[in-house]
Order: C-alpha cells, then structure tokens, then sequence
C-alpha cells in the first residue's frame, strides 16, 4: 500500500547548519507530495509541495525536489535558524484512482543558538 | 492563524460517552478536512467534505461520523468513546478540494481525552 517514510528524529543541528530531512514514499500512480511544519502548540502549516516529477518546491529557504527515480522528496535547508525548530511532517496525496493522504510520523528538528 | 476555528480546544470525557467537535472553514473555503493525531498512530488523515458532500475517506472509525452544513462549518462526532480515542483532531480546509493541489490550511485542534 501507499506509504510515506520518514527519518527518525529529533535532529539536532547548531544555527547556520546544513539541514536534511529523508522522506522517501511507495504509491501507485503520481501522487503530489508535500512538507507540512508542525509549530508548538499549533497546527499543521504547509511549507511547500511538487505536484510532478522533477518539480522543486520551495519557500522560506526550505527546497525538496520530487524525484521519481528515488521515490524521493528530501527536504534541504541551507542555514537553519532557532526560529525553525519544529515538527516537519512529510505527506503524500495520492490522485489516481481512490483518494488517499498519507502523513509520515513527523520529524523533530530542534536548533541550538 | 490560518483562518480555521475549532472549537473546543479541550474536552475531556468518559468511555461509552459521545463528544462533537466542531470546525468553522476560511472564509470563501469550500472544502473541510478531519485529522486524528496520536502519539501512537501518527497524523491520519479521517474524511473529507466538499460543499456538503463527502469527497474522500480516511481511516474513519464506524464509531465516528462527520457531516458539513449549509454554511460549511462542519461537525466531527464521535460516539463509544474509547481510551485509545483520546488524540488531538485537526480541521483543515482549502478553497476547492482538488486533491493533490489544494492548499490545506490547518486549524489549531481540539484535544480530546477520554477517561
């Protein structure tokens, strides 16, 4: 079945470290796929997303490009601030055939000033 | 804020009870989403609705039932609670439900504890 997988957290990483954060996902068909941040106490917000292969999203200094090949949408961060210690939540939507949303289990990522 | 009001922010209730949460949309969003988030389980996607109709169907207990209203807000009911029931339940909701390119926008939740 459809799955979305996620390294294991928390990652932690000194201010202005390079950041990465694995997802890899199994689908049937060509599902979008998405980086959701999970702020204390708050809900959800979408960070960014790719609709197609090849496609790149970005927004705030995060990118994650959608590779087929790899089954890959890891997101990248050039230099992380205090300010985007979060949860980040890899998701997938897929849209052929039933609809499905699947969320990996989130991933931790706490940075130290 | 995103726009997305739950409401309560917490219930706390009793196993066999019955609860609803409610959740108002964006201003002009016709589409409304139902989330569970659990330490065990993770995010799981619940239900979707669409201008009233169901669009799309999660991992939704039998026990849990949802509907959205005329005015769009919509309604989370969840009946013979049980221990494990107890999560937080997130309402998100986007313009027009296009799967797969919607943006989402997520409410704050309602914590649900079930004794």
């Amino acid at each position: 079945g459809d799955s979305v997988t996620q390294m294991e957290g928390p990652v932690t990483l000194s201010e202005e470290a390079f950041l990465t954060i694995n997802c890899t996902y199994t689908a049937t068909g060509y599902p979008s796929l998405f980086w959701y941040v999970q702020y204390p106490g708050e809900g959800l917000q979408l960070l960014l997303k790719a609709t197609k292969a090849d496609d790149k999203g970005s927004n705030k200094g995060f990118e994650a490009t959608y590779r087929k090949e790899t089954t890959s949408f890891h997101l990248e961060k050039g230099s992380v601030q205090v300010s985007d210690s979060a949860v980040y939540f890899c998701a997938l939507i897929r849209i052929s055939g039933t609809y499905k949303y699947i969320f990996g289990t989130g991933t931790r990522l706490k940075v130290l000033a | 804020d995103s726009g997305v009001t739950q409401t309560p922010k917490h219930l706390i209730t009793a196993t066999g009870q019955r609860v609803t949460l409610r959740c108002s949309p964006r201003s002009g969003d016709l589409s409304v989403y139902w989330y569970q988030q659990s330490l065990d389980q993770g995010l799981q996607f619940l239900i979707q609705y669409y201008n009233g109709e169901e669009r799309a169907k999660g991992n939704i207990l039998e026990r849990f039932s949802a509907q959205q209203f005329p005015d769009l807000h919509s309604e989370l009911n969840l009946s013979s609670l049980e221990l494990g029931d107890s999560a937080l339940y997130f309402c998100a909701s986007s313009e027009q439900g296009t799967v797969g390119t919607d943006t989402q926008y997520f409410g704050p939740g309602t914590r649900l504890t079930v004794l």
